[in-house]
């Protein structure tokens, strides 16, 4: 069956980069997109961009171009998500989601909690 | 970028009721708008996508259908597991958005 396994909660300082890992099993890597959203408490779920795991096509919300980098593995199966220099407001649950039809998301990981603190 | 409004932000009803909610685009979507279902500690999950197509897997007691750029989801007999936030997102251009959510309670 079709899983995605994000790595484990964070705790950064205010402009410590992190990287979260999405490891997926049970369909063809490269056939899909694999997207990253995040959610801030209260908050509506927010776009942060997409790789096309088949071409290593990229595309960024431009809120988060610049501070966003999105990569994969295509021997792992697994895509990668780094964000620089975060602030306090970065502090959400962020999730990777496979790509139906290019622009939905079918398949969830478990979200990884990233809390920018001092 | 593309706005999407959802009404009501919460709605409360009995079981076996009939509970609509509504996603206004601030422009048009051409049909491209999904229906999640969220739980709380749980990720999001598909229920409906281009509009009215019930993903696999789903009751198909939920549906979806649209009038220009509003667009609707219709639970026609609500169910105590269908007690959740339920948010729209648009397919049509990047960046791709959500609504702000809707959520459903069980009188």
């Amino acid at each position: 069956q079709v899983q995605l396994v994000q790595s484990g909660a964070e705790v950064k300082k205010p402009g410590a980069s992190v990287r979260i890992s999405c490891k997926t099993s049970g369909y063809t890597f490269t056939s899909y997109a694999l997207h990253w959203l995040r959610q801030a408490p209260g908050q509506r779920l927010e776009w942060m961009g997409w790789i096309n795991s088949g071409t290593d096509q990229i595309k960024y919300s431009q809120k988060f171009h610049g501070r966003v980098t999105i990569s994969r593995d295509t021997s792992a199966s697994t895509a990668y998500m780094e964000l620089s220099s975060p602030t306090s407001e970065d502090t959400a649950v962020y999730y990777c989601a496979r790509g139906k039809r290019a622009v939905y998301f079918d398949y969830w990981g478990q979200g990884t909690l990233i809390t920018v603190s001092s | 970028d593309i706005q999407m409004t959802q009404s009501p932000s919460s709605v409360s009803a009995s079981v076996g009721d009939r509970v609509t909610i509504t996603c206004r685009a601030s422009q048009g979507v051409s049909g491209w708008l999904a229906w999640y279902q969220e739980k709380p500690g749980k990720a999001p999950k598909l229920l409906i996508y281009d509009t009215s197509n019930l993903q696999s897997g789903v009751p198909s007691r939920f549906s979806g259908r649209s009038s220009g750029t509003d667009f609707t989801l219709t639970i026609s007999s609500l169910q105590p597991e269908d007690s959740a936030t339920y948010y729209c997102q648009q397919g049509n251009s990047f960046p791709l958005s959500f609504g702000g959510g809707t959520k459903v309670e069980i009188k």
